[in-house]
């Protein structure tokens, strides 16, 4: 089975300065998308971004970007001049394959706070 | 950009009470998902939809609850006798053709907030 950990409940980061937070997985599939969103207090969920198994090179999206090393099983997001609108929830989320479909499997999440 | 939306954003039920909650996905996904986030929680996979049937359901998805797409437009999940243990935030989501193994993601509506009384 699929698993995704975040270890950190809780992260603050001074605004404009940057933050990674960490998500490791476990699958023994050879293809799997790893994803990232982000929750707001107001509680929708927003991609951010996403990195395939069999990308050669690390996904960036404007001031996200993924630091993916496949080694470690490790997916970790960067978010660079954090802004105080960044403060959210953000989840990893990894895609399980099934035969009939697709579902994603989250992780615990965890809460940044952006400090002015 | 064309979104997903839900409605009602929040729902206040009497424990017993079936509850519908709806869903409009994007007009041209074909795949149809709902998702549960107890409060403080991490989001848990609820129920896949597929051509018109169910394509993956996981053990949350017990026979009190149940999906349709009655139309061309809406997804539905309805849950018969509402417990307390039922209060969450349902998220609808959906995707298009080829998600399965590309970088397209699941799209998220804004969500539906459960509370059982």
């Amino acid at each position: 089975a699929q698993k995704i950990t975040q270890t950190q409940p809780g992260m603050f980061v001074q605004e404009k300065e940057a933050v990674t937070l960490d998500c490791t997985y476990d699958t023994s599939d050879p293809s799997y998308g790893l994803f990232w969103y982000k929750q707001p207090s107001s509680g929708e969920m927003i991609f951010l971004i996403y990195q395939g198994s069999y990308d050669q090179q690390n996904a960036t999206e404007g001031r996200y970007s993924l630091n993916f090393q496949k080694a470690r099983k490790s997916a970790n997001l960067v978010i660079s001049a954090s802004q105080l609108g960044d403060s959210a929830m953000y989840f990893c989320a990894m895609r399980e394959v099934t035969s009939g479909t697709y579902k994603y499997i989250f992780g615990t999440g965890t809460r940044l706070k952006v400090l002015a | 950009e064309p979104e997903v939306t839900q409605t009602p954003s929040h729902q206040v039920t009497q424990m017993g009470q079936e509850v519908i909650l709806r869903c409009v996905p994007i007009s041209n996904h074909l795949y149809f998902y709902w998702y549960r986030q107890i409060l403080g929680q991490k989001v848990e996979f609820l129920v896949s939809f597929y051509n018109n049937e169910i394509s993956e359901k996981s053990e949350i998805f017990d026979d009190q609850f149940s999906v349709e797409r009655p139309d061309g437009s809406n997804f539905t999940l309805k849950i018969r006798s509402t417990k307390l243990e039922d209060s969450a935030m349902y998220f609808c989501a959906s995707s298009g053709q080829g998600a399965r193994y590309s970088n397209q993601p699941q799209h998220f509506g804004d969500g539906t907030r459960l509370s059982i009384l």
